[in-house]
């Protein structure tokens, strides 16, 4: 597909239990970005990638939440020990450059809910 | 984490009207003041955006209006339609970040 694809669109899991997230971002794009947004709230910065490696994971709450990029295309998000807390919308976006300010096309996102 | 405050939360403008939502940021570093749309069930998608150099940016019926001294800006949706309902963000950023940061957004409903 044209633009970036995020799965599951939807994930019911109990808390404790181990979650895994996808994005699939636009062909091409170098730079991937995830981003958690919680319910009447703007998008929160968790991570970006640039190529295979975490360039920055400042936005990780904790050391629970993990992700990858293995061979510089597709990413997973892994959360451990879910809590009721995690639950939310996560977002992916990538970018076509290294440029630090410019657009960013996002998924539509997989809403994860904790029971 | 938030550097960027938005208002107001919810706006409801008759279909015609003008609708205007505000941001105002913290961080003299940002240089990159974009404008994103968000319909339910979708991910957010780039509207309009500003760099500090301009002070007005005009894109069909929307214009941002940056003001850089009050460390402010906001998006301006002329004749405003109810196609044009949905959540609209503010974000910044900068070189120096490698995180965009959003503002909490403001739903947005053009009534008929």
């Amino acid at each position: 597909g044209a633009g970036v694809s995020q799965t599951p669109s939807n994930k019911v899991t109990e808390k404790g239990k181990y979650v895994e997230l996808r994005c699939d971002p636009i062909s091409g794009h170098t730079a991937l970005y995830w981003y958690r947004q919680s319910l009447g709230q703007g998008p929160e910065f968790l991570i970006y990638f640039q190529g295979t490696g975490a360039a920055d994971d400042s936005g990780l709450p904790n050391d629970r939440f993990f992700a990858v990029r293995p061979e510089g295309s597709v990413s997973t998000l892994k959360i451990q020990r879910t809590e009721r807390g995690d639950s939310a919308v996560y977002l992916c976006a990538s970018s076509p450059t290294r440029v630090r300010t410019g657009e960013l096309f996002f998924g539509e996102g997989s809403r994860l809910t904790v029971l | 984490q938030q550097q960027v405050k938005q208002s107001p939360q919810s706006l409801i403008v008759q279909k015609g009207g003008i609708s205007i939502i505000n941001c105002a940021y913290e961080n003299t570093a940002f240089d990159y003041f974009p404008w994103y749309q968000q319909f339910p069930g979708k991910g957010p998608a780039l509207l309009i955006a500003i760099r500090p150099d301009v002070s007005e940016k005009k894109e069909g019926r929307f214009t941002i209006s940056f003001n850089k001294s009050a460390k402010q800006f906001s998006l301006h949706i002329m004749d405003s339609q109810p196609g044009d309902s949905a959540t609209y963000f503010c974000a910044a950023s900068s070189d120096n970040n490698n995180d965009m940061r959003f503002g909490a957004g403001t739903r947005l409903t053009v009534k008929p």
